[in-house]
């Protein structure tokens, strides 16, 4: 079974502060990506990375960077913690299947991490 | 750009009964709908897709139609059970993924 974890399912932090969201899969995927889910709204793609090092912004990348140093890990940065940044976040991955387009889109998804930013 | 729309927000039906979840789409160059299911405290999880050259495809209790002229794609549940409880997203891409907004399926024994 695959396997994608996340670092905290839950997480408090100050308005102002540096967080670091970590996720880790198992099964040597290409792909991995960031959302945030809010109510009525579903999920929004934050950052993809489609290999080591590499990255391209989804919908909503402002005030959020990424890091990818080691194929398994993804991390999400919020660089300077806002309110408004509140949400639950969830990664996912999924492997490359040649130039199948679908081997872009997000197939294994991670449990979340509640975010409250005070 | 490509929109979403999902209908209802939320869905409450007996045990036993179907469950029809509908969603309509923007961009007619959409090719992938994907389904997700969401259960409580857990991350979404892919339960069915579709691409643009079929127009239907069931795995046992759980179908998905697709209407290509009307940009528009359902879920069907049949023999609702109390495990089919969660929150539902369709989606539909043409290279990214945009997600609807979600319904949440009540089952009630």
């Amino acid at each position: 079974d695959v396997k994608v974890t996340q670092s905290s399912r839950y997480l408090v932090k100050r308005t102002g502060e540096k967080v670091f969201l970590e996720c880790v899969q198992d099964m040597d995927h290409e792909n991995m990506f960031w959302y945030r889910q809010d109510p009525g709204l579903g999920l929004r793609l934050i950052y993809f990375s489609y290999d080591v090092k590499m990255k391209e912004k989804g919908d909503i990348p402002e005030g959020y960077s990424v890091s990818r140093e080691k194929k398994e890990r993804f991390s999400l940065i919020l660089e300077s913690a806002s309110t408004n940044q509140t949400s639950m976040y969830l990664c996912a991955s999924n492997p490359s299947e040649g130039h199948m387009a679908t081997s872009r889109l997000p197939r294994y998804f991670g449990p979340g991490t509640r975010l409250t930013v005070l | 750009g490509e929109n979403v729309e999902q209908h209802p927000s939320t869905l409450s039906v007996q045990e036993g009964d179907s469950a029809v979840i509908k969603c309509t789409y923007s961009d007619s160059a959409s090719n992938y709908f994907p389904w997700y299911k969401q259960e409580l405290g857990k991350g979404p999880q892919l339960i069915i897709d579709i691409r643009s050259n079929v127009g239907e495809k069931k795995d046992q209790r759980i179908a998905v139609t697709l209407n290509k002229t009307a940009k528009h794609f359902s879920l069907h549940i049949t023999e609702t059970q109390p495990e089919d409880s969660a929150v539902y997203f369709c989606a539909a891409s043409m290279g990214k993924l945009i997600f609807g907004a979600g319904t949440r399926l009540a089952v009630h024994p």
